[in-house]
């Protein structure tokens, strides 16, 4: 079975900069998650959604983040315009329907540089 | 916030020892997960423990879990090199109703071979 596939793996951009990450679930899953890990800490959740619906957005920074899943398969997080404080590792995670306990699987992640 | 923090934050030690980590949390939950993220890795999961559990095995993995003290430990027998990770426990989102995972900040254990 194919696990969480994202991209691209690097990115250095520039502050104020655009930059796009794309996330690939497992087949079938219908929950995905987007989260922040900064250097030193644990991951934080951004955005999670059920098919192509949002349940929480509520840690997503709005006026610079945005992300979506159009057909309730497929990924997009976008962040315009970066900050410094944006570098950080963005990791997705996918699992079946989104019930208390499911395991979440992750992908590899995306490590982001602003500069 | 809900963040978990483990305990210790690093810790070292030589193959074949055996290695605790602890997590304490702040809000009631349904379970709490351990997850294991090798560098420049993904999180895998390692085990689930339900609030209603106190104890559970999986292999070399022990997990422990007392919600009157709201603390987590995972212990690790016999380590061997490839146990060098660092290891996170992550509690769900009980409050927002939604599987949610908050993170604790990570141990990052040494295995030395």
């Amino acid at each position: 079975e194919a696990g969480v596939a994202q991209s691209p793996r690097y990115k250095i951009i520039e502050k104020r900069q655009s930059v796009a990450f794309w996330c690939n679930p497992i087949s079938g899953h219908a929950t995905l998650y987007w989260y922040q890990q900064i250097l030193g800490q644990g991951p934080k959740l951004l955005i999670q959604f059920q098919n192509n619906g949002v349940v929480d957005d509520s840690q997503l920074p709005k006026d610079r983040f945005s992300a979506e899943r159009l057909k309730g398969v497929d990924s997009t997080l976008k962040i315009q315009p970066a900050k410094l404080e944006d570098s950080a590792v963005y990791l997705c995670a996918s699992s079946l329907g989104g019930d208390y306990g499911e395991t979440q699987y992750f992908g590899p992640g995306t490590r982001l540089l602003v500069l | 916030s809900q963040q978990g923090e483990e305990d210790p934050q690093a810790l070292s030690i030589q193959e074949g020892e055996n290695a605790t980590m602890n997590c304490s949390y702040k809000t009631s939950i349904n379970n709490l997960q351990w997850y294991r993220q090798n560098s420049g890795r993904g999180l895998v999961h390692l085990i689930l423990i339900r609030s209603n559990e106190r104890e559970k095995h999986s292999g070399r993995l022990r997990v422990t879990l007392d919600t009157s003290k709201k603390s987590s430990s995972l212990l690790i027998t016999a380590s061997r090199a490839a146990d060098t990770a660092s290891y996170f426990c992550a509690t769900d989102g009980r409050q927002t109703g939604a599987n949610n995972l908050f993170f604790g900040t990570g141990t990052r254990l040494t295995v030395i071979p």
